[in-house]
């Protein structure tokens, strides 16, 4: 159980197209999902916080007219990466935290969608 | 606020030696610690966790022990496998319910 399922995997585009990254929790809703970015060789970085029905919550330094959240239904997370360019080039990962009482249920991720902006 | 330090790989250890990946954690309060794994290609799983001080967790022959007092949480795995190559993530949870990760080390096991 608990699966999250992340489309596409991989996507390579030209500079200024827009991306979009869908993230579906299979077999559970989630209230709460969230999105990493991965640079090489570096650590996960929370980009943002999604919540449904409300507006995503972004971490300092992560530009919301870029990356833009819309978690429009229980198990459903997108994010579109908007007038793409070569820095935007990562893994983004996103992940799903299983329902319950609080905010201390395990997270489940996504197999991550490596993106690359020529 | 909260940051997590681990080794710098990558490591690269023969099969059925022993693996140690060291972490250790900044955070306030009694934090939840946890090991992520990501086989190539693949993405994170949970590989253990702990939630309070000298609590061990364990899976797959994997095992680490919060250690409050050093503010540690080292992987350990008495024997690797070929298959035990992946990068490995250590990362915490604290007070606002948040992970943060460390950058992660890249384990190869050579047969």
């Amino acid at each position: 159980g608990a699966v999250v399922s992340q489309h596409p995997s991989r996507v390579i585009c030209k500079s200024g197209t827009s991306v979009k990254i869908e993230c579906r929790s299979l077999d559970f809703q989630a209230t709460t999902m969230f999105w990493y970015r991965q640079f090489p060789k570096q650590s996960l970085m929370l980009m943002a916080t999604s919540n449904e029905g409300s507006k995503a919550t972004y971490e300092q330094g992560v530009e919301k007219d870029k990356f833009l959240i819309n978690h429009a239904s229980l198990t459903l997370s997108t994010l579109t990466v908007t007038s793409a360019h070569p820095e935007d080039s990562s893994f983004y990962i996103c992940s799903a935290r299983t329902p319950g009482q609080g905010n201390n249920q395990p997270q489940h991720f996504g197999d991550g969608t490596r993106l690359s902006i020529l | 606020g909260n940051s997590v330090t681990q080794m710098e790989g990558p490591v690269t250890l023969s099969e059925e030696a022993f693996l140690t990946i060291n972490c250790t954690y900044t955070a306030t309060g009694y934090p939840s610690l946890f090991w992520y794994v990501q086989y190539p290609g693949e993405g994170l799983q949970l590989l253990l966790k702990a939630t309070k001080a000298d609590d061990k967790g364990s899976n797959k022959g994997f095992e680490a022990t919060y250690r409050k007092e050093t503010t540690s949480f080292h992987l350990e795995k008495g024997s690797v496998q070929v298959s035990d190559s992946a990068v490995y993530f250590c990362a915490l949870k604290g007070s606002a319910r948040q992970l943060t990760f460390g950058s992660g080390t890249q384990l190869t096991v050579l047969p």
